[in-house]
């Protein structure tokens, strides 16, 4: 089926530096997600994104997070600067309609970051 | 607050079935999804649902009552494959994007 790729699978840098995590989501989708999964917590949500905008973020999504898509390319998660409670794994989704009509979304196996 | 609550395992024999149950409190409901999740994977969608009842989709039966704000995920003639975390997920009034609150996932182990 569909597949939502995610670069890097992990990543571990030092507190304070930039990291930015890449999403290839599914090529004909237009709805675009975060999400931050601390370890053994639940899944919570960060942000949307469609048609080049945030629509919605959580108040996870900090100063420090932003998010773009440029040209139809990657979809990434910037974080700069990082934070001891930004580790975590940060899982990428994409749906072709919103995804409450469904409930569809199509999710990337993760990105770990580990914040030292 | 959003609420979304599950137990964290449950264990079942290979060939009978399997009940995931699922609690909710949202501001307001629109949907709740299913998904499986295997260990270091992409969580896969299984089911959605938005309206009271149970919804069959043969391996998967999923049952929903808005006014208990409660769901189940039914797994029957289980395989130890089926063995993986399964997340409940509701999405809210208030969300128009498909803005899901999960839960923390129930760990199902089938065993011969």
């Amino acid at each position: 089926g569909p597949k939502v790729l995610q670069i890097p699978s992990h990543q571990i840098i030092d507190m304070g530096q930039m990291v930015t995590l890449n999403c290839d989501p599914v090529s004909n989708h237009l709805y675009f997600y975060w999400y931050k999964q601390i370890l053994g917590q639940q899944m919570e949500f960060l942000v949307n994104f469609y048609n080049g905008k945030v629509m919605e973020k959580s108040k996870l999504f900090k100063d420090q997070f932003s998010v773009e898509r440029p040209d139809g390319s990657y979809f990434t998660l910037k974080i700069q600067p990082t934070a001891l409670e930004d580790s975590a794994v940060y899982f990428c989704a994409s749906s072709l309609w919103t995804g409450g009509t469904t409930g569809q979304l199509y999710f990337g196996e993760g990105s770990k970051l580990t914040v030292l | 607050g959003q609420g979304v609550e599950q137990p964290d395992n449950l264990m079942s024999v290979e060939g009978t079935f399997a009940r995931v149950n699922c609690t909710y409190s949202t501001s307001g409901f629109n949907g709740l999804s299913w998904y499986q999740q295997r260990e270091g994977h992409a969580p896969v969608f299984l089911s959605y649902v938005v309206l009271d009842g149970l919804k069959d989709s043969g391996h998967f039966s999923t049952f929903l009552s808005r006014s208990n704000g409660y769901s189940y995920l039914l797994l029957t003639e289980l395989q130890i494959k089926d063995s993986a975390s399964y997340l409940c997920a509701v999405r809210d009034r208030g969300s128009a994007l498909g803005r899901l609150h999960f839960g923390a996932g129930t760990q199902l182990i089938v065993i011969p």
